[in-house]
């Protein structure tokens, strides 16, 4: 299986602040990342596709990044609705393999 | 408005069965694939299984390879999770999810808790 590898884990950051969170895969996945914003209680959000490819609806200040096994999300001015914790997924090989999550907390 | 709902959670001993179910609205069912993905307690995201528009075609992690199995109703815009043989580990919050390879609608989740 491909493994996802998310850094940090945690992140601590003000309101205001540009965050990026780095996800690196086993193997070379192409632009065949995600990236989703979970809260407790509620359904995930997929925020990015294909590394780079805004969903609908979707703040501009989120953009993601990255080809083959390096990959970044990058927020570039943190709201408070931002809080939540961020994972990536890769989806050229099966099975489809999440990271372990980074939970972005304010400082 | 795409709602996706799933229901059908609670507690399992060791070695029983559950019966997930996930209804939709809101988009038409019968033109996606959709999924199941769970996220166990303090751990990260885990996808389980995929069904194609058809329900003809399923693919399952080897986690669940032969103790649960997805189906859909297109008819009644269902998707269904059939959970044997269920272990302490696969105690975990269950999303069903649409989409094929990553996933762009979620529910919130029903909670599968097994335990003796």
């Amino acid at each position: 299986d491909i493994q996802m590898t998310q850094s940090p884990s945690t992140l601590s950051a003000s309101v205001g602040d540009r965050v990026s969170i780095t996800c690196r895969a086993s193997q070379n996945t192409r632009s065949w990342l995600a990236w989703y914003q979970v809260k407790p209680g509620k359904a995930p959000k997929l925020l990015i596709s294909k590394a780079s490819d805004l969903e609908g609806g979707v703040p501009s200040r989120f953009s993601g990044s990255g080809f083959g096994t390096e990959f970044t999300l990058t927020i570039s001015s943190l709201q408070p609705d931002d809080f939540a914790t961020y994972y990536c997924q890769q989806y050229h090989y099966y099975p489809w393999t999440f990271g372990q999550g980074t939970t972005v907390e304010i400082k | 408005e795409v709602q996706l709902v799933e229901s059908g959670g609670g507690l399992a001993q060791p070695g029983g069965s559950l019966r997930l179910s996930c209804a939709a609205s809101g988009f038409t069912f019968s033109e996606h694939e959709m999924n199941w993905v769970r996220q166990s307690p303090g751990q990260g995201l885990e996808w389980l299984s995929n069904i194609s528009i058809s329900g003809t075609n399923a693919l399952y992690a080897d986690s669940v390879e032969g103790r649960f199995t997805i189906s859909r109703d297109n008819a009644k815009n269902s998707l269904f999770l059939h959970m044997n043989s269920l272990k302490p580990e696969d105690t975990a919050i269950y999303y069903c999810a649409g989409g094929h390879g990553y996933f762009h609608m979620w529910g919130q989740g029903t909670l599968v808790s097994v335990s003796s």
